[in-house]
């Protein structure tokens, strides 16, 4: 069964950093591309950024509203995605899950709160 | 960017009666070399996160009831809740992942009538 557990989420200041994390079960994360997707609270789904596979160089695509603060990063061996994240501001509140080539559903997701 | 856009934004529907959502893609989400329509259909309900109903526009997800059908080609596509029931009451998100980004729609939310 596919499995996908965030962890890292929390408070923090505007201003402030958070790494995020994601460990895959059930599967290899080596032939996949993985997501990172965020839901503001009483909003809908936004997609944050993505890593492509090794055959694809690995390379990284950002939402707009996310490029130069957060930086996506994957290790195949631990089967594991992160998030580091930036400069956060209070709109970047909302639960993040990863995803698995953009399909979401496998994970709780993790809370990051930005607040003063 | 594939811009998703569903209809309605909210629907009620008497218990037992049929339920439609309609998803419309920007261009089409249809992958030629495999020949398969990338897109998928979720439901949230209040305090959840999103649960993957269908992929590949029409394959139901392992354990998802087969009240839940998913059709559509192309552009156009579908969501039908064949007889409502009253745990079906959620906010319903289409979603392409044929290109990066993958966007989703905007979000149908249904309710009992």
């Amino acid at each position: 069964e596919v499995q996908l557990v965030e962890s890292g989420g929390g408070l923090v200041q505007p201003g402030g950093s958070l790494r995020l994390s994601c460990v895959g079960f059930g599967f290899s994360f080596n032939p996949h591309y993985m997501d990172w997707v965020r839901q503001a609270p009483g909003k809908g789904l936004e997609w944050v950024g993505r890593v492509t596979n090794r055959d694809d160089s690995y390379t990284r695509h950002y939402a707009a509203s996310v490029k130069g603060r957060f930086t996506i990063s994957r290790d195949d061996l631990k089967n594991s995605l992160y998030l580091q994240m930036n400069s956060l501001r209070v709109e970047d509140t909302a639960v993040y899950y990863c995803a698995r080539d953009g399909i979401l559903g496998w994970g709780q997701g993790t809370l990051v709160t930005v607040s003063p | 960017d594939i811009v998703m856009t569903q209809s309605p934004d909210s629907l009620a529907v008497s218990l037992g009666e049929r339920a439609t959502i309609n998803c419309k893609s920007s261009q089409s989400v249809l992958y030629s070399s495999n020949n398969k329509e990338y897109l998928a259909w979720y439901q949230q309900k209040p305090g959840q996160p999103a649960k993957l109903l269908i992929y590949w526009a029409s394959t139901r997800e392992s354990g998802v009831p087969d009240r839940f059908i998913g059709s559509g080609s192309g552009t156009d596509f579908t969501l039908t809740i064949s007889s409502l029931q009253a745990e079906d009451v959620a906010v319903y998100y289409c979603q392409q992942y044929s290109v990066t980004p993958p966007t989703f729609g905007q979000g149908t939310k249904l309710e009992i009538k």
